[in-house]
């Protein structure tokens, strides 16, 4: 059993859809998490990065973390096409920790 | 700032061929880290440093090595390089710790 699971997709929504993009783990240790988008042929971009459970808001992105349930997840409100990438999940335990583990990625297309 | 860049950016060997690829950094970051990305394979770490003069093997160290002889520069070599090192390689780095990583642009490297 991989450490984080993440539907690969493709994920095709039109666009002004909310989107949810989600990830379940097995380490209950995992207390960082990250949220990353990939545009083809570019370097992963870090979105969003959470500690521990909660919820974090960045403008149309917010991130949600629910340890209790070892699932996070990302929502995109009011999609645009620009958004259409590859969105991996990122997690790793505390501060001292030496791995980070990826998700293996979703990608999203949004149709004009 | 420029954030995490890399150089080449493209690049194809002969098998046996040898090359450095040269990774740098302009946010003082502690950590930088090597990772190659692959279809099917997710983002895999190669080595990491958590500090000038220190280097560390990650999940995939075969076939490479590093050096981090200045905060700023994180190099990866292929002393000789074979088709299976086909891949986009990426650096990173983070500011102390697993989390929260920064990613450059890539390379593109192919061995024929």
């Amino acid at each position: 059993q991989k450490e984080v699971e993440q539907d690969p997709g493709p994920l095709s929504v039109p666009e002004g859809a909310i989107v949810s993009l989600n990830c379940t783990y097995s380490n209950s240790a995992f207390q960082y998490f990250m949220w990353y988008r990939q545009y083809s042929r570019k370097g992963p971009e870090l979105l969003m990065y959470t500690y521990s459970s909660g919820n974090k808001e960045d403008g149309r992105f917010t991130a949600q973390v629910d340890k209790s349930s070892k699932y996070i997840s990302l929502f995109i409100r009011d999609s645009q096409p620009s958004d259409s990438a590859t969105y991996l999940c990122a997690m790793t335990e505390g501060a001292g920790a030496q791995k980070l583990v990826f998700g293996q990625g979703t990608r999203l297309t949004i149709n004009p | 700032n420029a954030g995490v860049t890399q150089t080449p950016k493209f690049r194809v060997l002969k098998t046996g061929q040898s090359m450095t690829l040269l990774c740098a950094q302009d946010m003082n970051h502690e950590y930088m880290y090597w990772y190659r990305q692959d279809p099917g394979m997710g983002l895999r770490l190669i080595h990491y440093s958590v500090g000038e003069g220190t280097t560390a093997k990650g999940e995939v160290p075969d076939g490479y090595n590093v050096s981090r002889l200045k905060k700023q520069n994180f190099l990866l070599g292929l002393e000789s390089a074979a088709p299976s090192q086909t891949s986009v390689y990426f650096c990173a780095s983070s500011y102390r710790g697993f989390y929260e990583q920064y990613f450059g642009p890539g390379t593109r490297l192919t061995v024929t």
